[in-house]
């Protein structure tokens, strides 16, 4: 079975840009999670989408924003680029029932100049 | 604020020793807590994981043990590898919800 796989890998931006970064599951999986991962703050829950539905949103703001597709599939968009939002992005995938683990992706490593 | 980084609490074993990674957890609803692996390039695999009506669970030479009391977390990799270096990350989640809070991470260098 395919794991999780995102797009790009990397992506270099510039400040006041937009960016979309792309998800697909595992196949199966109606889950998908976004995090944030960066040397100060660690993972940070970012919004769970579930059947195209946002179920859960973490502490950011509204220039980060995501979306299902009917086949799972989920992107998620950044708009108005800030240096701090240089990171690596993950996407993880699961059956969405809240007792079976997430797996994810290798991530998307986006660099704001 | 300004990120300053995170400091990751750093172990160090030699290949065939056995390790444990401790964690300890902040939410006492938690039921449901996962281990990731996490190597350099690449996103967090998932190890091995246990609810909160276990204290115990073992898999493929990884034990991961949960005291609900003190809010700990352990676990423990026999006869370490090479392979086994790597970030380890706990998480926790409140069951029936997918959000997981990750603890700092702890970076397990194997000695050869």
């Amino acid at each position: 079975k395919a794991g999780v796989t995102q797009t790009p890998r990397y992506l270099i931006k510039t400040r006041g840009q937009q960016v979309t970064l792309s998800c697909s599951p595992i196949s199966g999986h109606r889950s998908v999670s976004w995090y944030q991962q960066t040397p100060g703050q660690g993972l940070q829950f970012l919004f769970e989408y579930f059947s195209e539905t946002q179920r859960n949103k973490g502490n950011f703001p509204g220039r980060f924003s995501g979306r299902q597709f009917s086949n799972s599939r989920s992107e998620m968009n950044v708009s108005t680029l800030e240096l701090g939002d240089s990171a690596l992005y993950l996407c993880a995938s699961s059956l969405g029932s809240g007792n079976s683990p997430l797996h994810f992706g290798n991530g998307t490593r986006l660099t704001v100049t | 604020g300004e990120s300053v980084g995170l400091h990751l609490p750093t172990l160090s074993v030699q290949e065939g020793d056995n390790s444990i990674i401790n964690c300890a957890y902040s939410n006492s609803a938690s039921d449901y807590f996962i281990w990731y692996k996490q190597e350099s390039g690449k996103g967090p695999q998932f190890i091995i994981d246990i609810r909160s009506n276990m204290d115990k669970r073992q898999g493929q030479r990884v034990t991961v043990l949960l005291n609900k009391t003190v809010k700990h977390l352990s676990l423990q990799i026999a006869a370490t590898q090479p392979g086994d270096s790597a970030v380890y990350f706990c998480a926790e989640r409140d069951f029936g919800n997918e959000k997981l809070t990750f603890g700092t991470g702890t970076r397990l260098t194997i000695i050869p």
